[in-house]
């Protein structure tokens, strides 16, 4: 079965830092890979789709990279309304999520 | 707009059975594949079933396998989930989510606000 490691479990970073979280499955899952925002006590929200693409309605400076085992999700500029857990998603025969990141304001 | 709303949850009894229902609005329903996901207080994402379009083709997941059932009235525009023999672990947030086409792709693009579950004696 495909594992799906997603790091780190939470960060905390000042308002206009790059944040930068990683997510590595453990075989090659092609470009199969979305990412969502939680905020808290919301449901989840769909970012980024198919490893890059932004999901329409959703502010650039959110960004997506990877292919194969590893992948990467960017906020170029931390901003206070961006507090939320993020997760990945792997999705193919069954759909996995990581274990999230929750991205706190120093 | 699409709009997903889940209703249902309650808190019941381990061994005992409870229905989750989800209407759906502001799309044509029955084009597309719908899904349940659940997040445990506190933890993290998991998928638990989904849909096609047509009923013909549904999935679990291995933790719910047996126990739970998903289904559809296109006509009512809703989405349903009968979770049998229910055990403290199942206590959750129950979202419904929408699929982007009618068969499985599991990109969840919309979700509801979310039923919570709650099993305990």
């Amino acid at each position: 079965d495909i594992q799906m490691t997603q790091s780190p479990s939470s960060l905390s970073a000042s308002v206009g830092d790059r944040v930068t979280i990683t997510c590595q499955a453990s075989q090659d899952i092609s470009n199969y890979l979305n990412w969502f925002q939680q905020k808290p006590g919301k449901a989840p929200k769909l970012l980024i789709y198919d490893a890059s693409n932004l999901e329409t309605g959703v502010p650039s400076r959110f960004s997506g990279t990877g292919y194969g085992t590893d992948f990467t999700f960017t906020i170029s500029s931390l901003q206070p309304e961006d507090i939320a857990t993020y997760y990945c998603q792997h999705y193919d025969n069954f759909p996995l999520f990581g274990g999230g990141t929750k991205v706190e304001i120093k | 707009e699409v709009q997903l709303v889940e209703s249902g949850g309650a808190l019941v009894q381990p061994g005992r059975s409870l229905r989750l229902s989800c209407a759906a609005s502001g799309f044509t329903f029955d084009d597309y594949a719908m899904h349940w996901v659940r997040q445990a207080p506190g933890k993290g994402l998991e998928w638990v079933s989904g849909i096609s379009w047509n009923s013909g083709n549904k999935d679990y997941a291995d933790s719910v396998k047996g126990r739970f059932t998903i289904s559809r009235d296109n006509a009512k525009k809703s989405l349903y989930l009968q979770m049998n023999s229910l055990r403290t672990e199942d206590t959750a947030m129950y979202y419904c989510a929408k699929d982007i086409a009618g068969v499985f792709r599991y990109y969840f693009g919309s979700w509801g606000q979310g039923t919570l579950v709650t099993v305990s004696s």
